[in-house]
């Protein structure tokens, strides 16, 4: 199992631009979650889907969206980068045989200039 | 609603222990606890739900302290393998998504 995949690891944006950020999971987990993570500021929450067809704001939606393929991917989406969205951004899932634990993937590292 | 966490940081000695601690303002259905090594993904450690049940790993111990809305992780005799930051993440209800805190860094040195 590769467990949660996320492309791509590493991009570079021009203010302005979009971009897709997309997430896979191969463990048949139904709630996904994305992430963002700024130096001294921990995981900020930016949106989770808690079963396919659904997905809901976190506590910093502004900027994003989101949307739930399928029950297996769960992207994400920049339509306007702006630098204050320059992060780390991780893929998380949760749902399986232990529903608690979330299984985090390699994160994408964003930079917006 | 993030949680609190102290200390920010700390540095220990090998076989030294530590406490670290995670506070909420609101009453909680549970916390957890996950380790990020440096350019590494967050990975679980423990649960620890309202009515005293733990799940995680073996070697970890951590406690909730429901009428404070407090947890604490504690690691004893503590190896190189244990440097990294420490995350609670608190959850309202269950179901809900988790709140993170903005972490402890540990640093064990030789």
């Amino acid at each position: 199992n590769a467990g949660v995949t996320q492309t791509p690891k590493f991009q570079v944006l021009k203010t302005g631009q979009s971009m897709t950020l997309q997430c896979a999971q191969d463990m048949n987990h139904n709630s996904m979650y994305w992430y963002r993570q700024d130096p001294g500021m921990g995981l900020r929450l930016i949106y989770y889907s808690a079963s396919e067809g659904t997905t809901d704001k976190g506590e910093v939606p502004n900027g994003y969206n989101v949307s739930r393929l399928n029950k297996r991917e769960f992207s994400l989406r920049l339509e306007s980068a702006a630098p204050s969205q320059t992060s780390v951004y991780f893929c998380a899932s949760s749902g399986g045989q232990d529903p608690y634990e979330q299984y985090f993937g390699p994160g994408t590292r964003l930079t917006v200039t | 609603q993030q949680p609190v966490q102290s200390p920010q940081a700390v540095i220990l000695r090998e076989g030294e222990d530590a406490v670290i601690n995670c506070s909420s303002s609101k009453a909680l259905y549970s916390v957890h606890w996950y380790r990020q090594k440096h350019g590494e993904a967050p990975v679980f450690l423990m649960i620890l739900l309202k009515g005293g049940e733990q799940k995680g790993h073996e070697k970890i111990s951590a406690s909730f302290n429901e009428k404070k809305q407090q947890s604490s992780l504690y690691l004893t005799a503590s190896q190189l393998s244990y440097s990294g930051t420490y995350f609670c993440g608190t959850e309202l209800y269950s179901g809900y998504a988790l709140n993170f805190g903005k972490g402890t860094s540990l640093l064990v040195t030789p």
